[in-house]
Formats: structure tokens, C-alpha cells, sequence
């Protein structure tokens, strides 16, 4: 139940596309879901998060599209850009807590 | 404003050994966590302190200790090192009540040998 499921494992998209990065959850009391991105040698960066009283969130390039009802939410990166090149990781929270558990991960690679 | 700081940022040592890593938080964040992310993994979330004291563990036994000194900056021990303690260990912080937010250190790679 505490398990916080990322799919795919890895993905490979021309310059341009849009890499869709997908997580499932069990617990219903998770309320807070943000989305890190970590390059190389480097800690993880928040990107964007998103709340379950709400079915999509945009910040620039990237989106969440959240669906309370199947307990599952994706991250949407528009043109995507060789720079977007990364490991990402969704997760998710008890509001109030700050305490993470996060997916296992989806290596990203844009080519050029 | 100045980010989360981790020191040192690489660090090996030998099964048995004791280790211990630093974190300096955000400034203005008084919440400190700390994960473990190992090789191709997510981080796993060790424990938190807040105002000076632990508050909530993840599934890490006891020789995974830690503190929180008083300008909000934080240490992590680990005693009797194992080899399976080999990862990146991660330091992050956030400001509580205001924000869910939390900012990431580098890490300090540890390699147990």
C-alpha cells in the first residue's frame, strides 16, 4: 500500500515528441504527488506537483495529468529537447507530513 | 538565497567502519530528511528531523542515526557499515507548516568496501 508504481522503466523520443512517464498508487491517503528530475551526479529537482482535487496541472513544458478515480497520474513533457535527457521520478506524500515515497524511476533519453 | 549543501560529496570505506555525513538546509527551511538512493533506484526516505528532534523513520535499522542542530543543519550517522550501505545519500529540506516543497542536496556517494 505504501508502494508508489512508475512505468516505463525507460524511454527513448525524438526531438520534439512528448514522453509520456506514468505512476500508479495504492493508499488513498496520499494527497500530495510532485514529479523530480535528476541529471548525472546530481540530487533530484522538483519540477512540478499536483494535488488530487485536481485533474491537470501545466508549468511550461511539463504537465501532470492526475485521475483520482484510478489512483494513477503521468507527466507530460511537451517538444521535448535533447536537455530533457534525465532520470525521473514521481512520488507521493501525506499532506502535512514531508515525508516522500518515491517511484523507481524513468531514464529519459531525447534524441537530437 | 543559498541551496541545500552536502559534505563530503564522495566517500569510501570499509565494512565495520562508522561514517558520518553533513547537510546544510536551504536557508530559511528548519525541516531536514534524509534518503538513500541506491544504484538505478528511487530515494527511500531514512528519517526527518524537525526542530532538533526525529520526527518519523522510514525502514532503516538504529545504526542509521542522525541530528539536527539548532541552525537548522543536520548530520547523518551510520554505524557498522555494511556493504549493502553503499548509495548515494541524499539530504533535503523543506519549510514547515508553509510548504509541501522539498529541496535536494547533491548527495554524498558512499562506496562500502
Amino acid at each position: 500500500q505504501q508502494q508508489v508504481k512508475q512505468s516505463p522503466q525507460s524511454l527513448i523520443v525524438q526531438k520534439g515528441g512528448i514522453p509520456i512517464i506514468n505512476c500508479a498508487y495504492e493508499n488513498t491517503a496520499f494527497d500530495y504527488f510532485p514529479w523530480y528530475q535528476q541529471f548525472p551526479g546530481k540530487g533530484p529537482a522538483l519540477l512540478i506537483a499536483i494535488r488530487p482535487d485536481v485533474s491537470e496541472k501545466k508549468e511550461g513544458r511539463f504537465t501532470i495529468s492526475f485521475n483520482k478515480s484510478a489512483k494513477q497520474f503521468s507527466l507530460h513533457i511537451m517538444d521535448s529537447q535533447p536537455g530533457d535527457s534525465a532520470t525521473y521520478f514521481c512520488a507521493a506524500s501525506y499532506s502535512g507530513t514531508y515525508k516522500y515515497i518515491f517511484g523507481t524511476g524513468t531514464r529519459l533519453k531525447v534524441l537530437a | 538565497e543559498t541551496g541545500v549543501t552536502q559534505s563530503p560529496t564522495h566517500l569510501i570505506k570499509t565494512r565495520g567502519q562508522q561514517v558520518t555525513l553533513r547537510c546544510s538546509s536551504q536557508s530559511g527551511h528548519n525541516t531536514v530528511s534524509w534518503y538513500q538512493q541506491a544504484l538505478g533506484q528511487g530515494p527511500q526516505f531514512i528519517f526527518q528531523y524537525y526542530r532538533e528532534e526525529e520526527n518519523g523513520r522510514g525502514n532503516f535499522p538504529p545504526r542509521f542515526s542522525g541530528l539536527q542542530f539548532p541552525n537548522y543543519s543536520s548530520e547523518l550517522n551510520v554505524n557498522a557499515l555494511e556493504l549493502d550501505d553503499s548509495a548515494l545519500y541524499l539530504c533535503a529540506s523543506s519549510s514547515r507548516p508553509t510548504d509541501e516543497k522539498l529541496f535536494f542536496g547533491s548527495g554524498t556517494q558512499l562506496s562500502v568496501l
